[in-house]
């Protein structure tokens, strides 16, 4: 049982233009969501994160918006540039519990110049 | 360096052959994590340990062992290594810091390929 659905598995965006990740979650104890970035042949990175007392949150050109009652969230990557091009993994869990986190399948994204 | 490093970065082997992936990390973190990643399956994890001595399964744990007599080190053994194991492999740790309590932090992977 999947419990972290991330979408689309790939996407291609021109330069300059919006990059959208989403991911929808089952378990409404997660009460921590960060995404990862990985480029080729490097371990994954943390890249931003949220918890469920707000909506939003802005780090530069990257985005997380969250959804309590849909129990969704998603990355938006604005002005995104070729050297976004990587995978992106949303992820979720519960603190205080096992911290033991349930990542997405990724998102492979290509930015073309 | 500080961080989290694992050994080897790339290892061909035949089936049947015992393997063992190092992981090593130097912030005294306690828990330690070994994923998986294939295509189409993204990050799936093995095993954890959430303290010296201390180790449990995770969603894939068939055909490999862990053990953790160090807070620093979490090895993972591939007791008989099977095709299906071929893979890139990921060791990760936990920080609880204040900002991002439950950051994993991930290795560099090692390819592992079984013939």
């Amino acid at each position: 049982q999947q419990q972290v659905k991330q979408s689309p598995q790939s996407l291609i965006v021109q330069k300059g233009g919006i990059s959208i990740i989403n991911c929808a979650y089952e378990n409404t104890a997660f009460d921590y969501f960060p995404w990862y970035q990985q480029f080729p042949g490097k371990g994954p990175a943390l890249l931003i994160a949220i918890r469920p007392d707000v909506s939003e949150k802005k780090e530069g050109r990257f985005t997380i918006s969250f959804n309590k009652s849909a129990k969704q969230f998603s990355l938006h990557i604005m002005d995104s540039q070729p050297g976004d091009s990587a995978t992106y993994f949303c992820a979720a869990s519960i603190s205080g519990g096992s911290y033991i986190p349930t990542f997405g399948r990724g998102t492979s994204l290509i930015v073309h110049p | 360096d500080a961080g989290i490093t694992q050994s080897p970065r790339y290892k061909i082997t035949e089936t049947g052959r015992q393997v063992t992936l190092m992981c090593h990390q130097t912030w005294s973190h306690s828990y330690m994590f070994w994923y998986r990643q294939d295509l189409g399956h993204g990050l799936r994890l093995i095993y954890y340990s959430a303290a010296a001595d201390i180790t449990d399964k995770g969603e894939v744990p068939d055909g490999y062992v862990v053990s953790r007599s160090k807070t620093e080190n979490f090895p993972l053994t591939l007791e008989s290594a099977t095709r299906s194991q071929t893979s890139v492999y990921f060791c990760a740790s936990s920080s609880f810091g204040q900002e991002h309590r439950e950051t994993q932090y991930f290795g560099p992977g090692t390819r592992l390929l079984v013939l």
